[in-house]
């Protein structure tokens, strides 16, 4: 049972920015969302989170929907070293980080 | 550097076998989670552990355990190994458990059975 739903693959131009969608149409209101990433060989490492503001570090920015039913990750310069996999992930009390199928960005020079 | 350290990062084993992955958290993380990732297979959870006590338990086999112990290291027992069982187990830990916690991931573990 799916909480999040990412498109599967994305494209981006080098030096451009990059939104990726995460729809979490049955968010509950004590529900963070978390962002991680995956490179190619390595261990998944975190992104970013929100719970109801958008939210930026140096990493990226998260847009949150008003009615917190969707939200963007924002790569504000994409670059080689941005392609990977990134997983929207939902958590809520103790909950574990459980990754879905995730998007796999693809960066072209 | 994410500052979990995860060995062996490489092992090679028979079917029927027996191996022990070993997870050390960052200084200071009380939180340690096992991951698997087959090839073109997600990251699958396992297990969870918390000061010492198991957590959660997430896609985990009987021929699986784990424990973590009181330095707050943890290792992941794998027994009667299946060509199958030849995936990427990856270890993460966090400061606590929760929704506004950040994980780190360590490298880790190839494990290939032949």
């Amino acid at each position: 049972d799916a909480k999040t739903t990412q498109p599967n693959s994305m494209e981006s131009n080098e030096e451009e920015p990059v939104h990726l969608p995460c729809n979490h149409s049955t968010i509950s209101g004590t529900d963070y969302i978390h962002w991680y990433r995956q490179l190619p060989s390595q261990g998944p490492e975190y992104v970013i989170h929100g719970l109801t503001s958008n939210v930026n570090n140096r990493m990226a920015s998260l847009a949150i929907a008003e009615d917190r039913k969707s939200s963007t990750l924002i790569l504000h310069r994409a670059t080689l070293r941005d392609a990977a996999v990134y997983y929207c992930i939902l958590i809520s009390g103790n909950t574990p980080l459980v990754f879905g199928k995730g998007t796999r960005l693809s960066v072209i020079a | 550097d994410s500052g979990v350290t995860q060995t062996p990062k490489h092992l090679i084993t028979a079917t029927g076998q027996r191996v022990t992955l070993r997870c050390s958290p960052r200084s200071g993380d009380l939180s340690v989670y096992w991951y698997q990732q087959s090839l073109d297979q997600g990251l699958q959870f396992l297990i969870q552990y918390y000061n010492g006590e198991e957590r959660a338990k997430g896609n985990i086999l009987e021929r699986f355990s784990a424990q973590q112990f009181p330095d707050l290291h943890s290792e992941l027992n794998l027994s009667s190994l299946e060509l199958g069982d030849s995936a990427l187990y990856f270890c993460a830990s966090s400061v606590i458990s929760g929704q506004s916690t950040e994980a780190f991931f360590g490298q880790g573990t190839r494990l290939t059975v032949v």
